[in-house]
């Protein structure tokens, strides 16, 4: 596609359950970001992928955060033991090159919502 | 730790009318900074990327000024229309071989008609 996507848009689930965010970033691009969006906040960093590798994953909240890209091109988020503070708008986005050298072009959003 | 601050938090001014909206940073170490809008249940869109080198960037009616020394940067929009209504968000890279970006809180605009 021509832009970065993101599945499912809307996600809302129990309280403990298990979910998956899935981004699918523009082709060629070999960096990808996850962002959190809390409500009337700036996204905050969560991990970056270079390629298949997590070059910086310091954004991750606690263990039951974990994000994978095994083959360079889709990420998966996962979040195990939802928390109702866990609620958000998880963002992704993808860069041409690394080390800041070009924009960043973010996805529509998976707004997730634990109740 | 890098913090970035917008001033104000949310701004409503007259349709064609100029105006700027401001961003602070509080390390001037970075590698560039970008430009954000944001609408309502929507992703982020960006506008305009500057270089730590440089120190403006033009985009038809938007101009993007940085003054790394000072942590600041300013975003300048002529004739503003109703279309220009959104969040804007800066966002700063630290220096070479960071990624990430650190946020600003934003600055809603409404532009009235």
């Amino acid at each position: 596609g021509a832009g970065v996507s993101q599945t499912p848009s809307n996600k809302v689930t129990e309280k403990g359950k298990y979910v998956e965010l899935r981004c699918d970033p523009i082709s060629g691009h070999t960096a990808l970001y996850w962002y959190r969006q809390s409500l009337g906040q700036g996204p905050e960093f969560l991990i970056y992928f270079q390629g298949t590798g997590a070059a910086d994953d310091s954004g991750l909240p606690n263990d039951r955060f974990f994000a994978v890209r095994p083959e360079g091109s889709v990420s998966t988020l996962k979040i195990q033991r939802t928390e109702r503070g866990d609620s958000a708008v998880y963002l992704c986005a993808s860069s041409l090159t690394a080390q800041g050298a070009t924009e960043a072009f973010f996805g529509q959003g998976t707004r997730l919502t634990v109740v | 730790k890098q913090e970035v601050t917008q001033i104000p938090a949310a701004l409503s001014v007259p349709e064609g009318e100029n105006l700027v909206l401001n961003c602070s940073f509080t390390d001037s170490a970075i590698y560039n900074l970008q430009w954000f809008r944001q609408d309502p249940g929507k992703g982020l869109t960006s506008l305009l990327l500057i270089q730590s080198s440089q120190r403006e960037q033009t985009s038809g009616r938007l101009n993007a000024s940085l003054d790394k020394s000072s942590g600041r940067s300013t975003l300048y929009i002529a004739a503003s229309q109703p279309g220009d209504s959104a969040t804007y968000l800066c966002a700063v890279v630290g220096h070479f071989g960071n990624e990430k970006l650190t946020f600003g809180t934003g600055t809603r605009l409404t532009i009235i008609p």
